[in-house]
């Protein structure tokens, strides 16, 4: 069964400082989505790639899907203590169905 | 989020009780699935519902736990005779199916005393 491995598990920065968050799948990922998830609250989404490749922007956050599909990261510039939170990747192993699998998560925060 | 709609927010059961979750979809979507994040851990997928028909439930405990998701009304997750262990959090989303964008409600919190 295909497994998402995220790194790092934590991540500390000072405000103003730049960041990577990576996603690493054991099997080719047909959607890697994004989503933000602060303390005790639902999931925000980010964004969704599908192409190898593919890199979108919204805001100061950047994700991108290799060329192989097997791995994405999340780049955040400038980072804000708005940025703190829990970043989970999640996967669409089959291709048709939607059904996600995530990773554990990597917990960021920002110090101001 | 695009208005996925869960409620309660907050629910406290005994243990033997019944616990019914509920999640409205974003207006549109008739794919809902069902996650559970259990303390310390990361976000499982339980069950995947269209409209009246249950498409893939391979995350969904064999016994005390059923979902439906009716042709009128929002998604049900109904979890028999609570035990503490269902203590959860349990996110509901939807989408249009395949690999298109999907939005998470704000979750139900359960937790069985």
């Amino acid at each position: 069964s295909q497994e998402l491995e995220q790194s790092p598990q934590s991540l500390i920065v000072q405000e103003g400082k730049n960041l990577t968050i990576n996603c690493t799948s054991s099997k080719t990922l047909y959607g890697l989505y994004w989503y933000k998830q602060k303390y005790g609250e639902g999931l925000i989404f980010l964004m969704m790639l599908q192409k190898g490749g593919e890199e979108k922007s919204h805001e100061k956050i950047t994700a991108k899907l290799d060329e192989k599909k097997q791995q994405s990261s999340l780049h955040i510039t400038a980072s804000q203590p708005s940025h703190a939170g829990i970043y989970l990747c999640g996967a669409d192993g089959s291709g048709n169905t939607g059904k996600l699998i995530f990773g554990q998560g990597t917990t960021l925060q920002v110090k101001p | 989020n695009a208005g996925v709609m869960q409620n309660p927010r907050h629910l406290v059961r005994r243990r033997g009780q019944e616990a019914r979750l509920r999640c409205s979809p974003v207006k549109g979507h008739s794919h809902v699935y069902w996650y559970r994040q259990l303390p310390e851990e990361g976000l499982k997928f339980m069950v995947y519902l269209q409209k009246e028909n249950i498409i893939d439930e391979s995350g969904m405990p064999k016994e005390r736990f059923s979902a439906e998701f009716p042709k009128e009304g929002p998604s049900i997750l109904r979890i028999q005779q609570v035990v503490r262990g269902d203590s959860a959090a349990y996110f509901c989303a939807s989408s249009n199916g395949g690999t298109t964008e999907a939005f998470f409600g704000q979750g139900t919190r359960l937790t069985v005393v």
